[in-house]
């Protein structure tokens, strides 16, 4: 089946300094991909949704300059938490779908961010 | 608007007894209705899937029906395992749109 690869798994760094996560999908073209955030033992919240080639779409109340999201390829999203901070400490959780009509989303493991 | 309303967990049951998690959704026009399984520190998996009314999702041993009348969505297991200890998502996906809505989650510890 469909699977996306998604790392680091786990990071932990300093306050202030950024941090990447990638998002890949191995084995099908991701036109689309979406970045949840989820705190602990809520739901997922959609932070923002992103198409190859063209700038994402972020969600209200989403810092589009705090949470720098690049889709250059058609396999590969990019999230990155600029200067972190303590607050954004959390479970990033990515997805994406190909390009057939009703095709579900399939989602990467997430990836622990903790800044200390 | 869309939502979706799951009951509250913990949810705790011992080996080899029946689960219901229950889900109710809130929707216009004909959704698609899921249930995601997320295991500790990992991301979420689909677990089955309906996409019209009456349709009966099912995979490992787990079911859920969708209810029209009553706009719900419930899991169910007849014998549930450890291995199934997880948080379940009910998640419902507007006709037209693929951005799914989902609940807060209902965690499920099941003890040997």
């Amino acid at each position: 089946g469909a699977v996306v690869s998604q790392h680091p798994s786990w990071v932990i760094c300093k306050s202030g300094t950024s941090v990447k996560i990638e998002c890949r999908s191995l084995d099908f073209q991701a036109t689309t991909m979406f970045w949840y955030r989820q705190f602990p033992k809520q739901s997922l919240m959609l932070m923002a949704t992103s198409n190859e080639g063209s700038k994402a779409t972020y969600e209200q109340g989403v810092e589009k300059d705090k949470f720098l999201i690049n889709h250059a390829s058609l396999t590969l999203s990019t999230l990155t938490v600029t200067s972190a901070h303590p607050e954004d400490s959390s479970f990033y959780i990515c997805s994406a779908r190909g390009t057939e009509v009703n095709q579900p989303q399939h989602f990467g493991d997430g990836t622990r961010l903790s800044i200390l | 608007g869309n939502s979706v309303t799951q009951m509250e967990g913990p949810v705790t049951l011992s080996e080899e007894a029946f689960l219901t998690i229950n889900c109710t959704y809130t929707a216009t026009g004909y959704p698609s209705l899921f249930w995601y399984v997320q295991y500790p520190g990992e991301g979420l998996q689909l677990l089955l899937k309906a996409t019209k009314a009456d349709d009966k999702g099912s995979n490992k041993g787990f079911e859920a029906t969708y209810r029209k009348e009553t706009t719900s969505f419930h899991l169910e297991k007849g014998s549930v395992q450890v291995s199934d200890s997880a948080v379940y998502f009910c998640a419902l996906r507007p006709g037209g749109s693929y951005i799914p809505t989902f609940g807060r989650g209902t965690s499920l510890i099941v003890h040997p």
